[in-house]
């Protein structure tokens, strides 16, 4: 099985900030990686596929990056909205698998 | 747009069964793979298992595989998961999700609240 390996798990951060979340494959999955958003007592929401293409409807201050087995998710001018738990996922194969995810949160 | 209805989720003992469906609207369910996703209360997300979209090919997560059985009925639009043998292990909140490929590993489209199951003695 692919394990994804993400960090930090929190993160502190202002209104205002840039932020930069990792995520590493233990083995190499091209570009398919995606990053998902997750609100409390919500579902995940996709925000980033295929490594670096931005969802539909989700600001551009999101950036995905990367390939192989190293990808980052960037988020400039972090918003209110934006504190949150990050996940990445990689679906270069079966079984599925997620990063333990990261929580930002307001400093 | 795409709306998933999980249910059948509940309290049930350890070693005990439970079916739990979602119900899909929205998307022209037959084009496309099924899975479910388990969160365990304050964990993080972990997948379950997936059927194509014809339902000719099914995959599990190692923790579920020969105690969990995914289906879907193409003609009431509606995934299921059969549960058991269940342990305590196996308590989370379960979501639906769509993949958004018919047959082959994607990622996914989560719409629904989940379904909390809870095994416990």
């Amino acid at each position: 099985d692919i394990q994804m390996t993400q960090s930090p798990s929190t993160l502190s951060a202002s209104v205002g900030d840039r932020v930069t979340i990792t995520c590493r494959a233990s083995q190499s999955i091209g570009h398919w990686l995606a990053w998902y958003q997750q609100k409390p007592g919500k579902a995940p929401k996709v925000v980033i596929y295929k490594a670096s293409s931005l969802e539909s409807g989700v600001p551009s201050r999101f950036s995905g990056s990367g390939s192989g087995t190293e990808f980052t998710l960037t988020i400039s001018n972090l918003q209110p909205d934006d504190f949150a738990t990050y996940y990445c996922q990689q679906y270069n194969a079966y079984p599925l698998t997620f990063g333990r995810g990261t929580k930002v949160e307001i400093k | 747009q795409v709306q998933l209805v999980e249910s059948g989720g509940g309290v049930v003992q350890p070693g005990r069964s439970l079916r739990l469906s979602c119900a899909a609207s929205g998307f022209v369910f037959s084009s496309y793979g099924m899975d479910w996703v388990r969160q365990a209360p304050g964990k993080g997300l972990e997948w379950v298992a997936v059927i194509w979209y014809d339902g000719n090919k099914e995959y599990y997560a190692d923790s579920v595989k020969g105690r969990f059985t995914i289906s879907r009925d193409n003609s009431r639009n509606t995934l299921y998961l059969q549960m058991d043998d269940l342990t305590v292990e196996d308590t989370a909140i379960y979501y639906c999700a769509r993949d958004r490929a018919p047959a082959a590993p994607y990622y996914l489209d989560f719409s629904g609240q989940g379904t909390l199951v809870t095994v416990s003695s």
